[in-house]
């Protein structure tokens, strides 16, 4: 999975409490994303970087937020969990935007949200 | 105007048929098409992709075939395998990737 890791890979938790997931590379691409898959949706983009410290909305940020204080690691918090935001969540990286920008995912996080 | 649409939503192929997947988009600007392909508990990998000034890209047995006036591609799968059984997207990029819906195939031996 190109150099990039997830943790934890499963989690339960119940509704109301803050969740943070873990995304790290070893490639030093400069983007990195947040993306969620759910059946009939494909995957949609939460949130995403384009250097240390620099993050940006994507189609489905409400309810959580980023950070990314290094260029290895992006993470991913849901302030309060709802049920809503049980899914699978994926990393990616890339080292260019625009035409061609191959992303690399990461083997996801299944996290379940009771 | 963000959207792909994806289908079918599932496709069941022979082993040495063909499998045939469709995408529509909306947006003009977009001006990258990539196919992802994903394996059960693993991410999506990038199987393919095309610019807009190409009507068809052929790689080994995957072949993307693009109509720019009907805003429509789709993915073709010569002589289909087993191992081919995965989840299949289209994307487009527009500053962003906007992921199809996925399609599930399921080559039978």
């Amino acid at each position: 999975d190109a150099g990039i890791t997830q943790s934890p890979r499963h989690k339960v938790t119940e509704t109301g409490t803050p969740v943070t997931l873990r995304c790290h590379q070893t490639e030093n691409h400069r983007y990195m994303y947040w993306y969620r898959q759910d059946p009939g949706h494909g995957l949609r983009l939460i949130h995403y970087s384009y250097g240390v410290k620099d993050t940006d909305k994507g189609e489905v940020s409400d309810g959580y937020s980023v950070s990314r204080s290094k260029t290895e690691d992006f993470l991913l918090t849901l302030e309060s969990a709802t049920s809503s935001q049980t899914s699978v969540y994926f990393c990616a990286i890339s080292n260019r935007t625009g035409y061609y920008n191959e992303q690399f995912f990461g083997p996801g996080t299944r996290l379940t949200v009771l | 105007q963000q959207q792909v649409k994806q289908s079918p939503q599932s496709l069941i192929v022979q082993k040495g048929g063909i499998s045939i997947i469709n995408c529509a988009y909306e947006n003009t600007a977009f001006d990258y098409f990539p196919w992802y392909q994903q394996f059960p508990g693993k991410g999506p990998a990038l199987l393919i992709a095309i610019r807009p000034d190409v009507s068809e890209k052929k790689e080994g047995r995957f072949t993307i075939s693009f109509n720019k006036s009907a805003k429509q591609f789709s993915l073709h799968i010569m002589d289909s395998q087993p191992g081919d059984s995965a989840t299949y997207f289209c994307a487009a990029m527009g500053g962003k990737l906007i992921f199809g819906q996925g399609t599930e195939l399921s080559v039978k031996p």
